[in-house]
């Protein structure tokens, strides 16, 4: 079956760490997403990437960083300047820009 | 710029009863709509979009939603709720130059009375 796949579902993080979160898809979509959800705020678009080797700065991109070597996989970093990394951060693709985007399950990232 | 407004954070219902989620936006182009369900700990699945044509639109699991330009409304309404509806529903918004960004709206959690 194709789909997203998003490891680990959880994580923990300690002060001062980064921490990276992964993303692979199979679908054979050209574009991948990372949203940030936090309780009652719905989603916030943190990166996306359009193509290999290029990708942009979502809404609130300041304390993540990204990297897009292959089609399939899109990790997220978050560095430990991001203050409040405590949330459930959500990967996403889609074929084009106009074409829904398939979710993956999530990973919850906690503060130790 | 544009924006994804969703009335109600919480709406309840009894089972069969009608659910009626609603959705405004703004958009200085025609914009494309979607409705996505997140049931706990879980991603989101989509559940219909509108792109061109048709204004109402059919999805999954008995839910449509009818695109009213003229109210920047997109509500998503399903006429008989089952228990296994509850859930969180998002609706999201994009357009031609916006590279696929989507806009959500902050979520409405629907729960099913028995």
């Amino acid at each position: 079956d194709g789909g997203i796949t998003q490891s680990p579902k959880y994580l923990f993080r300690k002060e001062g760490q980064n921490v990276t979160l992964s993303c692979e898809q199979n679908l054979n979509h050209d574009a991948m997403y990372w949203y940030r959800q936090d309780p009652g705020q719905g989603l916030r678009l943190i990166y996306y990437s359009q193509i290999v080797n290029d990708f942009q700065k979502g809404d609130i991109a300041e304390g993540y960083s990204v990297s897009r070597e292959k089609k399939e996989s899109f990790p997220l970093t978050v560095t430990s300047a991001q203050k409040n990394p405590t949330a459930f951060y959500l990967c996403a693709s889609s074929k084009d820009w106009n074409q829904p985007q398939h979710f993956g399950d999530g990973t919850r990232l906690s503060i130790l | 710029a544009q924006s994804v407004t969703q009335l109600g954070s919480h709406v309840s219902v009894s089972e069969g009863a009608l659910v009626l989620l609603r959705c405004n936006y703004s958009s200085s182009v025609p914009p494309y709509l979607f409705w996505y369900v997140q049931y706990p700990n879980q991603g989101l699945q989509l559940l219909l979009k509108y792109t061109t044509g048709a204004t109402l639109v059919k999805g999954i699991n008995g839910f449509e939603a009818e695109f009213k330009k003229s109210e920047t409304s997109f509500h998503l309404t399903k006429p008989s709720a089952h228990m296994s509806d509850a859930a969180e529903y998002f609706c999201a918004v994009t357009k031609y130059n916006q590279g696929g960004k989507l806009i959500f709206g902050q979520g409405t959690e629907l729960s099913v009375k028995p």
